[in-house]
């Protein structure tokens, strides 16, 4: 079963920052943060991930609170093309596979 | 990175019959799975195939209906057997270049619809 808990839907502005939450309260000291993204019609992006401190890439920015309970996804400039379903998803990093558990995500439609 | 290529892009099929779906990958990689996303619905594993050895399912899925080859380390099969509308879904294939530590990179799908 799938550990995080997202909102079901969100709207952004185009050009405004979309900061997307995500809930894990049960999350384990050797789980990390990824944030993967499903346009229509296409397969799963990955975005970014995170362990404790805060991340940065080009595609988006990872916030990880101190006690590791939540985290947001933040796209700075959010375009018509970020608009997606967005999955917050934990997994332990140790040796050996452990597979992606997609939950439901949060749909954000990004308008004009 | 790794991009994934999938055979078809969708089918309609009729209950009753078979269809296999192909997965492509430009890199030689280790760990590929296949994943089904039913209409509406998020992502669900159907099972782990790595190169070299027989194919891992997930809780509710089995081999006589979803048999899986992986013949080399940049090709893989996924065949859904005696198909029902229930069959009707998006197929993925995915793979995790780097041992899934990191990113794991999916392909465009197959959409399958069954009548």
């Amino acid at each position: 079963d799938a550990k995080t808990t997202q909102p079901p839907s969100m709207d952004c502005a185009e050009g405004r920052a979309a900061n997307l939450p995500c809930n894990h309260s049960t999350i384990s000291g050797n789980e990390y943060v990824y944030w993967y993204r499903q346009i229509h019609s296409q397969g799963p992006q990955y975005i970014i991930h995170g362990l404790k401190n805060n991340e940065t890439n080009e595609m988006a920015s990872l916030i990880i609170t101190e006690d590791r309970k939540s985290s947001t996804l933040i796209l700075p400039h959010a375009t018509l093309r970020d608009t997606a379903v967005y999955y917050c998803i934990v997994r332990p990093m140790n040796t050996g596979f452990q597979k992606l558990v997609f939950g439901t995500g949060t749909r954000l439609l990004v308008s004009p | 990175s790794a991009v994934i290529s999938q055979k078809p892009s969708r089918d309609i099929c009729q209950r009753g019959t078979s269809l296999t779906i192909q997965c492509q990958v430009d890199s030689q990689v280790t760990m590929m799975f296949w994943y089904r996303q039913q209409p509406g619905q998020s992502l669900t594993l159907i099972a782990t195939a790595n190169q070299g050895s027989e194919a891992t399912y997930e809780s509710g899925f089995v081999i006589d209906k979803f048999p899986i080859s992986r013949p080399n380390l940049t090709f893989s099969t996924l065949t859904v057997s005696n198909m029902s509308p229930e069959d009707s879904s998006i197929y993925l294939c995915s793979v995790a270049p780097s041992g899934g530590l990191y990113e794991q990179y999916f392909g465009p799908g197959t959409r399958l619809t069954v009548t």
